[in-house]
């Protein structure tokens, strides 16, 4: 089946230890996501990918960076974790309105 | 500044009964509202979309509402069954990559 698998499914950091998240998918997809949920909050969309041409939201933290090697592939790196960036973390891709979620990874900043 | 607003945090309605999702918005440029569920330990999944030139769309069980002068859209599921227990999100964009999210709503269907 296609899909949009993330990895790993559970992350444990320490503060101020860089960390990377990754994403795959089998969609073929060009546009790729990356968004932070915390707790009853909803989805913020941190960057997304439109094929490699990358955009950030204004309001995400230097922290945070992305690379997307190729279409399947995307990661999240997070330079230096705080306490604030426990959360989980949402792929998703498209290639119209409707996007495609990965089940996300939940990050534990310790 | 929350564009897209659900004020309600959780719902509960009986087995065979009409849930009814609420959500609001504050963006006119809006011109795409989708509805995504989300079970625990999965990510979302897409379930029903509404383009801003039409006030209904329906999908089986599933009805989305569009009314634009109030800007507020609901989600109607008839009847409800307890595999519809989930998180429901509502989500709008304007037409380009960046959708906008609510808070979601989390239903439970008691049997």
């Amino acid at each position: 089946d296609a899909m949009v698998i993330q990895n790993p499914r559970y992350q444990v950091t320490q503060f101020g230890k860089p960390v990377t998240l990754s994403c795959s998918q089998t969609l073929n997809h060009n546009v790729m996501y990356w968004y932070q949920q915390k707790s009853s909050q909803a989805p913020k969309l941190l960057f997304h990918y439109y094929d490699k041409d990358f955009n950030n939201e204004a309001d995400t933290p230097d922290n945070f960076q992305s690379r997307r090697p190729n279409t399947s592939f995307c990661f999240l790196d997070i330079r230096s974790p705080g306490l604030g960036d426990a959360a989980m973390y949402l792929c998703a891709t498209s290639i119209s309105n409707e996007q495609f979620f990965g089940p996300g990874t939940r990050l534990t900043v310790l | 500044d929350q564009q897209v607003k659900q004020n309600s945090p959780s719902l509960s309605v009986q087995e065979g009964r009409i849930s009814i999702l609420n959500c609001d918005y504050t963006n006119s440029m809006f011109d795409y509202f989708l509805w995504y569920k989300k079970y625990p330990a999965e990510g979302p999944t897409f379930l029903i979309s509404i383009s801003s030139i039409k006030d209904k769309n329906e999908d089986g069980r599933f009805t989305v509402f569009l009314n634009k002068s109030a800007k507020h859209l609901s989600l109607h599921i008839v009847p409800s069954q307890p595999g519809d227990s989930a998180v429901y999100f509502c989500a709008a964009n304007t037409g380009g990559f960046k959708t906008i999210f609510g808070a979601g709503t989390r239903l439970f269907v008691k049997a």
